[in-house]
């Protein structure tokens, strides 16, 4: 499997702009999260989805911020209007019932 | 709420044990697992501990004491490619919502 995949890779935009991160997760994981990391505010889980339904979103900063799985193989991460502090690395992690979180290779975001 | 407790900063030499140890206040505790992640990259899965005891997985090994609310990731005989920071993470029951510690950074010199 190619494990978790994400793109885009590096993500560079001004403030105001809308930005839609992507995930892939592992073929057969039924549970998805996606993080965002700063070196302030370490390592948060925003949502996490099980068999596509929303489950968890209180880490989901503000109304800009919204997370959609249409199907078992995608989610999005969204932020709209996007701000300088939005600016970190966001993961997405898939699992199954056990317990190891497989991570994607994370987005770069720099909101200027 | 929820919170974890590790250092924030380790420093060993090559060869050595070194211990990272982790407290953590949590409703609903199942499991605490431990995550390495070096400089730009994603966090990796090295343990979980679900019950009391020890788990041991080659180099490194993880405690947990659930009525101590403690644990503990080791790493033995240790080398240059184990800097990295390591992250103690609480998973909840009721559903599979994790919390990760604010990560060690672990230094290995020559």
């Amino acid at each position: 499997d190619a494990g978790v995949i994400q793109s885009p890779r590096h993500e560079v935009t001004e403030m105001g702009q809308e930005v839609t991160l992507r995930c892939k997760p592992i073929s057969g994981h039924d549970y998805l999260f996606w993080y965002r990391q700063t070196m302030m505010r370490g390592l948060e889980l925003l949502i996490y989805f099980n068999n596509n339904v929303p489950i968890d979103d209180s880490g989901m900063p503000e109304d800009r911020f919204s997370a959609k799985m249409p199907n078992a193989s995608f989610s999005t991460l969204k932020i709209q209007p996007s701000e300088p502090r939005d600016s970190a690395v966001y993961f997405c992690a898939s699992k199954t019932e056990e317990e190891t979180q497989y991570f994607g290779p994370g987005t770069r975001l720099l909101v200027l | 709420g929820q919170s974890l407790e590790q250092p924030s900063e380790v420093t060993a030499v090559e060869g050595a044990i070194v211990q990272i140890n982790c407290t953590y206040q949590t409703s609903g505790f199942y499991g605490l697992s431990w995550y390495q992640q070096h400089d730009g990259g994603a966090p990796t899965f090295l343990s979980y501990n679900g019950l009391d005891g020890l788990e041991e997985t080659g180099r490194f090994s993880s405690f947990l004491s659930r009525s101590d609310s403690y644990g503990y990731l080791l790493l033995q005989e240790l080398q240059m490619k184990d800097s990295a920071s390591y992250f103690c993470a609480v998973s909840s029951t009721g559903g599979f919502k994790t919390i990760f510690g604010a990560g060690t950074r672990l230094f290995v010199k020559a």
